[in-house]
């Protein structure tokens, strides 16, 4: 199915701080998930996946955790910075496909 | 890294006009591309499933008269946005499938065009 929300949840969070972001999708089919970071006017960019026979996956400054019971998927990032402010969004794909569906997706702002 | 190239970036047309908008997977190769539309403040909804040297495959709901995908090459997929209207005004974004060293399926996008029919 497709996401579509009329707006997008903000998450403000002081700089230096950790962020949490948080998404829950919808097929428990679902075998693979990537968390995606838009900033205004360009195209997504990739920043940390997992897949499905994993619970927790750990980037530079990031960390993803999936809870398969509840379906439910959250990014974290550690010492939030100025430049981590975009909107995050997290796709999922379905087991014997390529089809991405994004999730409605969450503002990041970060606080000076 | 994989690197998926978007053109135009920006097109500006009249009524009942139409738009093509070109996705390139400039260092791999792509069977498979897809075309997702994303209106303000919105997420990502898919469209089609456009797949080298067959039809594309449309998301329901989504016109395959009106939005027309060609995936001629490994690649080039193009979009066509026939008889443009005002509604059709958006952020088109393409993407590609690319394998990761790791042996992962990362879905690569380009940076988006921005539609706006007058």
């Amino acid at each position: 199915g497709e996401s579509v929300g009329l707006h997008l949840p903000t998450l403000s969070v002081q700089e230096g701080d950790n962020s949490i972001i948080n998404c829950a999708y919808s097929n428990s089919a679902s075998d693979y998930f990537i968390w995606y970071k838009q900033e205004s006017g360009k195209g997504p960019q990739f920043i940390i996946d997992i897949r499905s026979n994993m619970d927790k996956r750990q980037g530079q400054r990031v960390t993803v955790l999936l809870n398969k019971t509840v379906k439910h998927l959250s990014l974290q990032i550690a010492a939030t910075q100025p430049g981590d402010s975009a909107v995050y969004f997290c796709a999922e794909k379905t087991s014997g496909t390529y089809k991405y569906i994004f999730g409605t997706g969450t503002r990041l702002k970060v606080l000076a | 890294g994989a690197v998926v190239s978007q053109h135009p970036s920006w097109v500006i047309c009249k009524s009942g006009t139409s738009v093509k908008i070109e996705c390139r997977s400039l260092d791999f190769q792509a069977t498979t591309m897809f075309w997702y539309r994303q209106f303000p403040k919105q997420s990502l909804m898919l469209m089609a499933t456009s797949n080298e040297g067959s039809k594309a495959t449309y998301e329901q709901g989504v016109e395959k008269d009106k939005f027309l995908i060609n995936h001629a090459s490994l690649t080039l997929s193009t979009l066509t946005v026939t008889s443009a209207h005002p509604e059709d005004s958006s952020f088109y974004i393409c993407s590609a499938r690319a394998v990761t060293s790791s042996g992962a399926n990362v879905l690569t996008f380009g940076a988006g065009s921005r539609l706006t029919v007058l």
